[in-house]
């Protein structure tokens, strides 16, 4: 199955510096790559989503990168902000769902220094 | 519109019991997927449900069950609980079929099995 490592799982910025956050997987029919944010106590919120089709995409201060041929995809927070302080997962997944639905990663908690 | 609505929010069970836990998805998403959340193994993909039919399923044991019901709302169920199985336990709905379309979390249930 699928299987998607990330990296840092501690990640410590100044306010105002830019945060990356990086993933690979492993199955190479997987085509979708969401990023969700999760604030202490709350429920992951998606936060911006990628498909293969497309190498980078932007929403304001987030955008995400995808490198199909080496199976890798990082999430950038750019002038980062004490809001931005949660845990991070990127996730996978293979046309139709598959047998391993959404595969996440371990997840980075994001830590915004004042 | 309403967001994804889990009952009950806590439980506490001792091992050897089961629990049912519910959760009603948004109005109009016809596929629910629920997640196991613990600090060590992360967000791991239990099952997918849609249109009263598990179209998915991950790699938990067979104790682990759940069920739709006509209105989209589904069930989980953990029969002979384990201290393993503490957990919180996320359901996610979206509008389709399939992992390829963006979930929607909702508040989880947090069971602590003593």
């Amino acid at each position: 199955g699928e299987n998607v490592e990330q990296h840092p799982s501690t990640l410590s910025v100044q306010e105002g510096d830019s945060a990356v956050i990086k993933c690979t997987y492993s199955d190479s029919a997987s085509n979708y790559f969401p990023w969700y944010k999760q604030e202490l106590g709350k429920r992951p919120q998606l936060i911006i989503d990628i498909r293969s089709n497309v190498g980078e995409k932007k929403d304001q201060r987030i955008a995400v990168t995808l490198n199909k041929t080496a199976k890798h995809f990082s999430l950038h927070i750019t002038e980062t902000q004490p809001e931005d302080s949660a845990v991070y997962f990127c996730a996978a997944s293979i046309p139709g769902g598959g047998a391993d639905g959404l595969t996440f990663g371990k997840g980075t908690h994001l830590i915004i220094q004042p | 519109k309403a967001g994804v609505t889990q009952t009950p929010r806590y439980l506490i069970k001792t091992r050897g019991q089961q629990v049912t836990l519910s959760c009603s998805p948004i109005s109009g998403h016809r596929s629910v997927s629920w997640y196991q959340q613990t600090p060590g193994q992360g967000l791991q993909f239990l099952f997918e449900y849609f249109s009263e039919t598990q179209r998915n399923k991950g790699n938990f044991p067979g104790r682990f069950s759940g069920r739709q019901f006509s209105n989209s709302r589904s069930e989980m169920n953990v029969s002979t609980l384990e201290l393993g199985d503490s957990a919180l336990y996320l359901c996610a709905s979206s509008i389709l079929f399939g992992t390829l379309n963006e979930q929607f979390f909702g508040p989880g249930t947090r069971l602590t099995v003593l």
